[in-house]
């Protein structure tokens, strides 16, 4: 089956701009993470979804950043006002949810750069 | 405290050898689930092995096992009769409790095989 699409690919703007990121989860998975690896790092948490709601927005770095899930299948994440610190790979993830193993699931994710 | 520490960030094998990646873990609960994950140069994490922490034996799948040292906080990673195509970012990752789902990610080891 298909897995976490991500889109697009790469994305190349401004200081200053605004940029949405998309994620597509795997059918049937109703917990959806977002995280960013920033060069020669692990991935770091930003948001966790289960469902359409946000459970756990901790690793938002700032009110610059912000995630949705309308209907508790795609996720945009949103940058507004772009800073070139913000310049890194952001990757998906889905999963079944709940208890127990839950794996994730990782797209190939967005590599932003922000010049 | 880091949560997950990996001490090799680069590590170099033959083929057809065996190859043990570090992994040590901080978490004070007693509920936690470790995993760990391959990124390819094409950036999708893929996963690899999990084991929870009453997991009364060592996780295997295929080529992977998980060496899992409950007392010492390690869980390393065994790839037997290494493969060329095992040439990749490995990263070990941590998900505490069982109603939290954020993973927590070590920086990685890169491992080369050579021909």
């Amino acid at each position: 089956g298909a897995g976490v699409s991500q889109t697009p690919s790469n994305k190349v703007t401004e200081k200053g701009k605004y940029v949405e990121l998309r994620c597509d989860p795997i059918s049937g998975h109703t917990a959806l993470y977002w995280y960013r690896q920033s060069l020669g790092q692990g991935p770091e948490f930003l948001i966790y979804f289960q469902g359409t709601g946000a459970a756990d927005d901790s690793g938002l770095p700032n009110d610059r950043f912000f995630a949705v899930r309308p209907e508790g299948s795609v996720s945009t994440l949103k940058i507004q006002r772009t800073e070139r610190g913000d310049s890194a790979v952001y990757l998906c993830a889905s999963s079944l949810g709940g208890q127990g193993k839950n794996i994730q699931y990782f797209g190939a994710g967005t590599r932003l750069s922000v010049l | 405290a880091q949560k997950i520490t990996q001490t090799q960030p680069g590590m170099f094998v033959q083929e057809k050898e065996a190859v043990t990646l570090d992994c040590t873990y901080d978490t004070s609960d007693p509920s936690y689930g470790l995993f760990w994950y391959k990124q390819p140069s094409s950036g999708e994490m893929i996963f690899l092995i999990y084991q929870g922490s009453y997991d009364q034996q060592n996780a295997t799948e295929g080529r992977y096992s998980l060496n899992f040292q409950k007392a010492r906080k390690s869980a390393n990673l065994v790839i037997s009769a290494s493969q060329l195509g095992d040439s990749a970012m490995y990263f070990c990752a941590m998900r505490e409790g069982e109603n939290f789902n954020k993973f927590y990610f070590g920086s990685g080891t890169k491992l080369n095989v050579k021909p």
